[in-house]
């Protein structure tokens, strides 16, 4: 069963805007990973932020973690086409880091 | 360096014909999963091994899934006899170490269709 649930399911915007994608899960965790996907690629490993954490930047990446709601946020900043994915969430099963389990995804369209 | 390398690419086959899919991890890493990832109930966790160990397969459907790592270097998902609802991507990603300290890296997948 999935650990975690993206909201919105899809989302389309222009380019140069600012997207966020929400991801929750059911269980505590020791840490939360988001991962890109292109069309028919493997996923490709965005960014890791840990239990202790509140956010934390990578280039025009910022992600957040809220532990009392279960919860993290990833905003993409200034979009490109390039940006155009599916962006899913991960989060270790409970008791064990090493089984990583991923999210539903937010599928991200950026138009020129 | 390569990545996680998978074979094939794609596969079209006939129900009930023995499906083998091939993984490579990057040399070094201690943690090899195979994923499934479908458009119903996207991606799932079949079984990972931890130092070619299997540790946990409590994700493989049923016994018609079977997963070996012979070697630190090579791993394979047999799927026998194969029926139409196992059509998916099949993604192998490796881990250096425990994922509390890092990321997954995945391979390109293998397309299967089971006719």
């Amino acid at each position: 069963s999935q650990q975690g649930e993206e909201d919105p399911q899809a989302l389309s915007i222009q380019e140069g805007e600012n997207a966020t994608m929400n991801c929750s899960y059911k269980t505590s965790i020791n840490n939360l990973q988001w991962y890109r996907q292109n069309s028919g690629r493997g996923l490709v490993h965005l960014i890791l932020i840990r239990s202790n954490e509140r956010e934390k930047h990578s280039g025009r990446l910022r992600v957040t973690l809220d532990t009392s709601k279960k919860s993290s946020s990833l905003l993409i900043t200034a979009s490109r086409a390039a940006d155009t994915a599916s962006y899913f969430c991960a989060t270790d099963a409970t008791g064990n880091t090493d089984k990583l389990i991923f999210g539903t995804g937010t599928r991200l369209q950026v138009f020129p | 360096d390569a990545g996680v390398i998978q074979s094939p690419r794609h596969e079209v086959t006939e129900m009930g014909q023995e499906v083998t899919l091939r993984c490579k991890p990057i040399s070094g890493h201690n943690s090899l999963f195979w994923y499934r990832q479908t458009m119903m109930r996207g991606l799932e966790l079949l079984i990972y091994f931890n130092n070619n160990v299997p540790i946990d397969d409590s994700g493989m459907p049923e016994d018609r899934f079977s997963a070996k790592m012979p070697n630190a270097s090579f791993s394979t998902l047999k799927i026998q006899p194969s029926e139409p609802r196992d059509s998916a991507v099949y993604f192998c990603a490796s881990s250096p170490g425990t994922l509390n300290t890092g990321e997954l890296f995945f391979g390109e997948g293998s397309r299967l269709t089971v006719l």
